[in-house]
């Protein structure tokens, strides 16, 4: 079965340093990889997407994520953050053949300045 | 502007009352879900449905229950028989469930529901 393991809960980081939010997924077919993320009190948004072609993507807002698909990994990056990147960031997968979109449990970015 | 709305934003409910929570989508979109948010729990999936009249059990849906008469509504009711109902619930719509469609959902802000 496919799981996705978020495995930092909490990553406090000051204002311009880069950070990374990682992501590991298990899963014995390929995948779809996403990256959501969940500014207080509101709903999810879709920040970036891994669906085939090139491993490295990209969002709007400097943030990029790499799939390796040796690691089961799908981390995400960005080399200089603000204190509007203060947020919780979900990682999730979804397979092939089950079209199931499975959650990891997100990690709480706070930005400090 | 699209989008979904979900309302009421925050409820507070007396044990044994059920309380129906609304989602509406004006995105055109076929899939609708509801989702439960716990603190370090991520998101649970509890219903979701591909099409009107047409709705599946998520991973827990036990104490829940949902309609989809409309394309474009989709409220869940939260029943006395849910024992542990405090939490955040967000409802999302996709264009399909099937391949990547599925994984590009778009969320409403979200009910955040107190049982007191």
């Amino acid at each position: 079965a496919q799981s996705v393991t978020q495995l930092d809960s909490q990553v406090p980081v000051f204002e311009e340093a880069p950070v990374e939010l990682r992501c590991n997924y298990s899963s014995s077919v390929s995948v779809y990889l996403f990256w959501y993320v969940q500014y207080p009190n509101q709903g999810l948004q879709l920040l970036l997407k891994y669906l085939s072609g090139s491993t490295l993507v990209e969002s709007i807002n400097g943030f990029e994520a790499e799939f390796n698909k040796s690691q089961t990994s799908f981390h995400l990056r960005k080399p200089s953050v603000h204190i509007s990147d203060t947020a919780e960031y979900f990682c999730a997968v979804i397979t092939y053949n089950t079209d199931k979109l499975i959650f990891g449990t997100g990690t709480r970015l706070q930005v400090f300045p | 502007d699209g989008g979904i709305t979900q309302s009421p934003k925050y409820l507070f409910r007396k044990e044994g009352q059920n309380v129906t929570l609304s989602c509406e989508q004006n995105l055109n979109h076929d899939a609708m879900y509801w989702y439960r948010q716990d603190p370090g729990q991520g998101l649970r999936l509890i219903y979701y449905s591909q099409i009107v009249n047409d709705f599946q059990k998520g991973d827990i849906a036990e104490g829940y229950s949902v309609s989809r008469e409309k394309k474009e509504s989709f409220p869940l009711t939260v029943t006395s028989a849910q024992k542990n109902p405090t939490a955040f619930y967000l409802c999302a719509s996709s264009m399909s469930t099937a391949g990547t469609r599925a994984g590009e959902l778009f969320f409403g802000e979200g009910s955040r529901l107190t049982v007191l």
